[in-house]
């Protein structure tokens, strides 16, 4: 079955503590995405990879990490964390989101609240 | 940098009644697409429009992107219940912008 996993789906942590969230997807797509969603604010991107070894910042990526050292794995690192993260964070997956696009997947979400 | 507006910000319907909502670019887009987020849910896929004018329909919803491709719209007709959730504008470019979402409730 075709999807994006994500690790963990629930997480509440301290400021400062280093967590790291996990992405795969099954789909041998290109591109991969990190998103929050806050309310009113819609999904803003964190960090985005258009291929292997190839990351760009988002609109808010501060205070965030990634790596894409294999296609199908994006991780999400929060090194130190602090309560302005806490957020519903989505990872994303395509084939392409430049034109033509294709549709994005997007992983079950992870909730992480930072005390 | 590109900008996704969408309006409105929340919509409560009765049961029957139409919806709509809108998404406005701040620059011209390559390409459209419309998700929807059930509560509690991620975002799933709708649909993708590409040409400018461009209209699809998927039972009762149906999808337009305007001719200078800066703007789009989601119309419902006869909401249902189902209806129910969060739905996204996410205009492409070089990169992908999301509107912040239109929240849909529906009273049966």
């Amino acid at each position: 079955e075709a999807q994006v996993t994500q690790n963990p789906r629930y997480l509440i942590t301290v400021t400062g503590k280093k967590l790291t969230v996990t992405c795969s997807q099954n789909m041998n797509h290109e591109y991969m995405s990190w998103y929050r969603q806050d309310p009113g604010l819609g999904l803003r991107q964190i960090y985005y990879s258009m291929n292997v070894e190839v990351t760009d910042k988002g609109d808010v990526p501060e205070g965030y990490k990634v790596s894409r050292k294999e296609k199908r794995n994006f991780p999400l690192i929060l090194e130190s964390p602090s309560p302005n993260q806490t957020s519903l964070y989505f990872c994303a997956s395509s084939r392409r989101v430049e034109s033509p696009a294709y549709e994005q997947y997007f992983g079950p979400g992870t909730r992480l609240t930072v005390t | 940098g590109q900008q996704v507006m969408q309006i409105p910000q929340y919509q409560h319907v009765q049961e029957g009644e139409d919806f709509t909502t809108y998404c406005n670019s701040s620059t011209t887009l390559s390409n459209i697409q419309w998700y929807k987020q059930r509560p509690g849910g991620h975002p799933v896929f709708l649909i993708q429009l590409v040409k400018s004018g461009e209209v699809k329909k998927q039972k009762r919803l149906t999808f337009q992107f305007g001719e200078a491709k800066k703007n789009s719209s989601l119309h419902i007709t006869a909401t249902q219940t189902t209806d129910v959730g969060t739905y996204f504008c996410a205009g492409s470019n070089n990169d992908m912008r999301f509107g912040a979402g239109t929240r849909l409730t529906v009273k049966p």
